[in-house]
Formats: structure tokens, C-alpha cells, sequence
């Protein structure tokens, strides 16, 4: 198993600035994944955080609004930039264990936006 | 592309009796399929998951989930529900290859006593 601990929980942003979430996994891991959920809805895929390469961005998520960084195996980034009020969601950051079957998360960051 | 159908957002069993909570997917090639839970204020966590083999998975709490290929569907199932039970469950199919999941819309499962 992973533990995933993603920082910080929550925060409570101004409309226009930038917020970086950090994602630590206890153990070496090959694909960590952020993803938004809107609160009681799915989770959408933003990105494959790529190991000393540039993220991959799903369709509708462009790498200016929400930069990337995973620089080594157990680490990662999320920045959401220049924040609006739609950008208020919970972002959570997940991995694949041993065997990259099952996903593993993180205990989110509820992002509210005013 | 790959897609997880949830055709329900809510459905409601009272304690003591069986539940099932449907999931139908799209993909191209052999799918991994996945059920996630998410309690209250509490981080998703994993149920069971389907690769190959047995069509019938058992998972955690009493869990277990048939994959039918004919009709690409994998419901979550569980004999005898309880009120702890209540929660939020995806359903989520993985591309082998990038290794990224598409998740259903999601079901809430209340149990009433």
C-alpha cells in the first residue's frame, strides 16, 4: 500500500492568486495522477504527473493554468494559477501501488475560492 | 475512449436487505475495472477490482462485484446491507496502457435501519 499526504487540507483563496498543493508518498511509485472533484461528484482527471518530464494534460486542463511539477518518484505539485471562483473544487492526488492496479489517494485539498 | 456509466445517483435499501448498485463501461481492449468508496468527509478508498479470471470479485466489508463482458457491466453487490454502508461509490475502468482511470459519476447509498 501507499500513504499519500497531501498538504495543505484546505484554503480559502483570493480570485487572482495562485495556490501549489504538494503531494508526499512514503514509498516510490510509478504514476501519480491529480484529479477535481466538485463536492458529492466525480472525479475528473487534470494530469499524469510525468517523473523529470512535463505532465500530461487531459483534454479542458492546460499546463499554464495548472503547472506541474513531480521532480522525483515519491513527490509532486499542483499549482492552480491565477485562481477564479470555478476553481473552487477539492483536488486530490493519487497513485498506482505495486503491480499499478489500484489507485491510491490523498485526503484531498478543498479548495474554496472568493 | 474509454467511459464508466453510473445509471443511478442515488439508491436506497433498508438495513438487512441485499443491495446493488449498477455500472456499465466502454473500452477498447480487456478493462480493468474498479470500485472506489468515499465516506463522509473521509478520502476515497479502494473496494475491489476486476483484471482477469473469476467473473465474481469479493472486495472489502462484505463487498463483491460480477463482471459480464456481454452486457460491459460490473455492479457492486452485497447480500445484507448495513447502515455504515451509506456512502459515496464509484465505479472506474483503467486504460492498461497510459495507466490513467476514468471514473463514474458516482452513486449514493443510503441505508435506512
Amino acid at each position: 500500500s501507499a500513504v499519500i499526504s497531501q498538504k495543505p487540507s484546505r484554503d480559502i483563496c483570493q480570485r487572482g492568486t495562485s495556490l501549489t498543493i504538494q503531494c508526499q508518498v512514503d514509498s516510490q511509485v510509478t504514476m501519480m495522477f491529480w484529479y477535481r472533484q466538485q463536492p458529492g461528484q466525480s472525479l475528473t482527471l487534470i494530469a499524469t504527473a510525468n517523473q523529470g518530464s512535463e505532465a500530461t494534460y487531459e483534454s479542458g486542463f492546460v499546463i499554464d493554468k495548472f503547472p506541474i511539477s513531480r521532480p522525483n518518484l515519491t513527490f509532486s505539485t499542483l499549482t492552480v494559477s491565477n485562481m477564479s471562483p470555478e476553481d473552487s473544487s477539492i483536488y486530490l492526488c493519487s497513485v498506482t501501488g505495486t503491480g499499478n492496479e489500484k489507485l491510491f489517494f490523498g485526503s484531498g485539498t478543498q479548495l474554496s475560492v472568493l | 475512449a474509454q467511459s464508466v456509466a453510473q445509471p443511478e445517483d442515488q439508491v436506497n435499501v433498508a438495513e438487512g436487505n441485499p443491495l446493488t448498485v449498477k455500472c456499465t463501461y466502454s473500452v477498447s481492449g480487456n478493462p480493468y475495472l474498479f470500485w472506489y468508496v468515499q465516506y463522509p468527509n473521509r478520502g476515497l478508498q479502494f473496494l475491489l477490482k476486476y483484471i482477469t479470471g473469476d467473473n465474481l470479485v469479493k472486495g472489502s466489508y462484505g463487498f463483491e462485484a460480477e463482471f459480464n463482458k456481454s452486457q460491459t457491466s460490473f455492479h457492486l453487490k452485497k447480500p445484507s446491507a448495513l447502515v455504515s454502508d451509506s456512502a459515496l461509490y464509484f465505479c472506474a475502468v483503467r486504460d492498461t496502457n497510459a495507466g490513467k482511470s476514468t471514473f463514474g459519476d458516482g452513486t449514493t447509498l443510503t441505508v435506512k435501519p
